[in-house]
């Protein structure tokens, strides 16, 4: 079983729509959740973090985390096309001085069209 | 822009061929990763540097090493490229602090390699 499970999609949705991300996990010690979102041919950028439990929002986007269930979500709000890319969430248990090692899911790849 | 560049973008090399990857950062940040993404997997950490110190994964085959020359640039050679060692090599650098005590990893765009 990996560490982090996410569906890769594609998930296509048209625009305006409420798109909903998520991972789920088996690390009990992870307390550290990322969304990251990375457009074709560019590297992964943080897009959301969460400590531990409960709701982030910024903007459109809000990230909840439910430890108990081991679960993550990503809801993005009136999607629109520049919001087609892949979104990886990833994961850490720990922080060490300067580093701190991801568990990252594989990446749902997200389509929005006009 | 401060930012974490990589070349090439694009790298063909042959079967059993030695290969190296550059990364440079702008960040001056004390650490940088170097990840392995194949084709619709998740990035894996190969191994990473805080300043001059070296740290290697434990599932990291011997056939990738890596120098770190100073704070700016960091490389990955892979000695013997097989055909399942194709993929996208992301290099990664990390400084900025988020609350909670999480670092924000900062990504390079990736070199995509081909073996022939």
């Amino acid at each position: 079983q990996k560490e982090v499970e996410q569906d890769p999609g594609p998930l296509s949705v048209p625009e305006g729509a409420i798109v909903s991300l998520n991972c789920t996990y088996s690390n009990s010690a992870f307390q550290y959740f990322m969304w990251y979102r990375q457009y074709s041919r560019k590297g992964p950028e943080l897009l959301m973090y969460t400590y531990s439990s409960g709701n982030k929002e910024d903007g459109r986007f809000t990230a909840q985390v439910d430890k108990s269930s081991k679960y993550i979500s990503l809801f993005i709000r009136d999607s629109q096309p520049s919001d087609s890319a892949t979104y990886l969430c990833a994961m850490s248990a720990y922080v060490n001085t300067g580093f701190q090692k991801l568990v990252f899911g594989t990446g749902t790849r997200l389509l929005v069209s006009p | 822009d401060a930012m974490v560049i990589q070349n090439p973008r694009y790298q063909v090399t042959q079967f059993g061929k030695p290969v190296t990857l550059s990364c440079s950062q702008t960040l001056n940040h004390n650490v940088m990763y170097w990840y392995q993404q194949k084709s619709s997997q998740a990035p894996k950490l190969l191994f990473h540097y805080y300043d001059k110190d070296f740290n290697n994964e434990a599932d990291t085959p011997d056939n990738f090493q890596s120098r770190r020359p100073n704070t700016s640039f960091c490389f990955l050679d892979i000695r013997s490229p097989g055909l399942g060692d194709a993929a996208m090599y992301l290099c990664a650098t990390s400084g900025l602090r988020l609350g909670g005590g999480a670092y924000e990893q900062y990504f390079g765009p990736g070199t995509r390699l081909t073996v022939t």
